[in-house]
């Protein structure tokens, strides 16, 4: 799986403004993918996923993009406000019967800035 | 309806001690998941149950880590002779569907263990 490190990147919004948080996976045959919010003390919230046989999909003011070629997963959240500052987690399963464990990436700490 | 709960929600230990941690998961889920997540991490994976049956234990860190799901609802994580390096949240969640069919997982609030 992919490593972790011990100190979450930081992107830092101001109110309004759209984010876009990135992420890189790891094995080229997951074939499904999920993006959680993880709010200081609580457990990971489902945001959105997207299956590998689709390159977009949206949500309410969330969008995720998936790019197989370079195993890309972004998300992009529209209007940011300060209720969505937060770590947000990409994940990835690997339809092989082994399940449906969670491959989590390395998260991203976002900050909404009033 | 409830989402997944999870208790205790913090627990201190000596090492040394055992400890064992609660997970109710939403009514009807078949699938449960067990995950470690250390300090600035990402959650890591430990074991799963399927109903009653694990089917995979092959996240769990060493022999002193020990899941059950006897009914097939609830279940206990159990760490015996904890360590320090076992300080970490440790995360349930549930699914509605087994195995082989992706499903959105959905997350207790965690329980955080700090060995000293």
């Amino acid at each position: 799986g992919e490593s972790v490190g011990l100190h979450l990147p930081t992107l830092s919004v101001q109110e309004g403004d759209n984010s876009i948080i990135n992420c890189a996976y790891s094995n080229s045959a997951s074939d499904y993918f999920i993006w959680y919010k993880q709010e200081s003390g609580k457990g990971p919230q489902f945001i959105i996923d997207i299956r590998s046989n689709m390159d977009k999909r949206q949500g309410q003011r969330v969008t995720v993009l998936l790019n197989k070629t370079v195993k890309h997963l972004s998300l992009q959240i529209a209007a940011t406000q300060p209720g969505d500052s937060a770590v947000y987690f990409c994940a990835e399963i690997l339809a092989s019967g082994g399940g449906n464990k969670l491959t989590f990436g390395t998260g991203t700490q976002l900050k909404v800035e009033l | 309806g409830a989402g997944v709960s999870q208790s205790p929600r913090y627990k201190v230990a000596k090492r040394g001690q055992d400890v064992a941690l609660r997970c109710d998961p939403i009514s009807g889920h078949v699938s449960l998941f067990w995950y470690q997540q250390a300090l600035g991490q990402g959650p890591e994976f430990l074991t799963y149950f399927q109903n009653e049956a694990q089917l995979d234990k092959s996240g769990l860190p060493s022999d002193r880590f020990f899941a059950e799901r006897p009914e097939g609802s609830v279940s206990t994580l159990k760490i015996q002779r904890t360590q320090q390096e076992d300080s970490a949240v440790y995360l349930c969640a549930s699914s509605t569907i087994p195995q082989g069919v992706q499903e959105t997982q959905y997350f207790g609030p965690g329980t955080r263990l700090l060995v000293l």
